[in-house]
């Protein structure tokens, strides 16, 4: 199995300011058919399902604020928020969909210093 | 707006079983492989099945794999998760997921584009 692991665990940033969380694959989860990464990262807020946010490790989905970015090949990944907003508060999860079972990482709390 | 609507949770003693179901809408159901993923009270996010498009492949993680059984209806729209000989830490909130669809019929090994709202299972006696 593909083991996800995220850090930091958690981080508190300044209204405005940069947050960057970091994710890694226990292997290469690059799908060399179309030369793209099979990472999503995910947002959640208290209460609510998961959101995508992001797919194939730097698309944005629709309608995601263009704040958020993925970057990132390979085994090491990163999802910034440029621009931290208040309504940004929640868990971020990254997940491989690269092979079976598709495995989340464990998710990064962020919170509002 | 795509939507999808778990039911069938709730209480149930360890031993048991239980089926959920999730009902899709506002979108061509049949296009679509589907997921489901749980997340134990407090917990993160656990990825438990997915079935493609046409049900031909199911795939489980190996926490339920022999236990639990995917199933989907494309004629009414609906996937289910039958879940037997249930433990007290299959206890969670239950999603269904449907893939993105870069590609159309969207393929297994694809990102989770929208959520269902999660239908919750508790494992107790």
């Amino acid at each position: 199995d593909i083991v996800m692991t995220q850090s930091p665990d958690s981080l508190a940033v300044s209204l405005g300011e940069r947050a960057t969380i970091n994710c890694r694959s226990s292997q290469s989860v690059l799908y060399s058919s179309n030369n793209e990464n099979q990472l999503a990262w995910y947002q959640q807020k208290p209460g609510q399902p998961a959101k995508l946010l992001i797919y194939w490790a730097s698309r944005r989905q629709s309608g995601v604020p263009d704040r958020f970015s993925g970057s990132g090949s390979g085994t090491d990944f990163t999802l910034t928020i440029s621009s931290l907003q208040a309504e940004d508060v929640a868990v971020y999860y990254c997940q491989q969909y690269y092979s079976t079972p598709f495995t989340f990482g464990p998710g990064t709390k962020v919170d509002i210093k | 707006e795509v939507q999808m609507v778990e039911s069938g949770g709730g209480l149930v003693q360890p031993g048991r079983s239980l089926r959920l179901s999730c009902a899709g809408s506002t979108f061509t159901f049949k296009n679509y492989a589907m997921h489901w993923v749980r997340q134990a009270p407090g917990k993160g996010l656990e990825w438990v099945s997915g079935i493609s498009w046409n049900g031909a492949t199911i795939i489980y993680a190996d926490s339920v794999k022999g236990r639990f059984t995917t199933s989907r209806d494309n004629a009414k729209n609906s996937l289910y998760l039958q879940m037997n000989s249930l433990r007290p830490e299959d206890t969670a909130l239950y999603y269904c997921a449907k893939a993105f669809g870069v590609v159309i019929p969207a393929d297994l090994h694809d990102a989770l584009e929208m959520w269902g709202q999660g239908t919750m299972v508790t494992v107790s006696s």
